[in-house]
């Protein structure tokens, strides 16, 4: 079945570490999306891609970083300079940017 | 910075009643508006993606209206189901930009 697959679903973090989340789609999607949750809040954008090797920032892309390399990829990397990473982490797809978006089952990234 | 507001934050209703909640976002640019679901334990899954003022869209027992010119969407429940149990969201696009702004969600109970 075609859909969108997010490891690990439990991250644990210890400080000044970076940790790599995967999302990985086989929908044949061009553009691929991160989420982030925290209670009481909606989802917010930290970052975004539309076509390989190429990607912008979201609403909260600082302590963050995002590869393209493949259509199929779109890994997330929490970096040490993100000081509040303690999350729900999501990220989605899309065939173009105006359909509607594809959801995996979120990583829960938590500090150490 | 664009704001979406859904309200209300939470709501318990009976099994069998009817039920609807509003989604409210700035009318100028207006491009589309999202409407997913969210369960427990799984991942958002989209409803409606409505682009037109007046626009109704119908998927068996839920349905869900449109006003551009108000910047509002109302999400309808007909006859609510313990599996209608789940976080709503919606979500809206400006015109000219890539990505959706997320609202906080509506949670609902469906008490037996």
């Amino acid at each position: 079945d075609g859909g969108i697959t997010q490891s690990p679903k439990y991250l644990f973090r210890k400080e000044g570490q970076n940790v790599t989340l995967s999302c990985e789609q086989n929908l044949n999607h061009d553009a691929m999306y991160w989420y982030r949750q925290d209670p009481g809040q909606g989802l917010r954008l930290i970052y975004y891609s539309q076509i390989v090797n190429d990607f912008q920032k979201g609403d909260i892309a600082e302590g963050y970083s995002v590869s393209r390399e493949k259509k199929e990829s779109f890994p997330l990397t929490v970096t040490s300079a993100q000081k509040n990473p303690t999350a729900f982490y999501l990220c989605a797809s899309s065939k173009v940017e105006y359909q509607p978006q594809h959801f995996g089952d979120g990583t829960r990234l938590s500090i150490l | 910075i664009l704001n979406v507001e859904q309200s209300p934050q939470s709501l318990h209703v009976q099994e069998g009643d009817s039920t609807n909640f509003t989604c409210s976002f700035p009318s100028s640019n207006f491009y589309a508006l999202h409407w997913y679901r969210w369960e427990t334990a799984k991942s958002p899954e989209a409803l409606f993606v409505m682009t037109l003022n007046g626009d109704e869209k119908k998927k068996g027992r839920i349905s869900a209206t449109l006003n551009t010119k108000e910047g509002y969407s109302y999400l309808y429940i007909k006859g609510s189901q313990p599996e209608d149990s789940a976080t709503y969201l919606c979500a809206f696009r400006i015109q000219g930009a890539q990505k959706l702004v997320f609202g906080q969600g509506t949670r609902l109970t469906i008490n037996p």
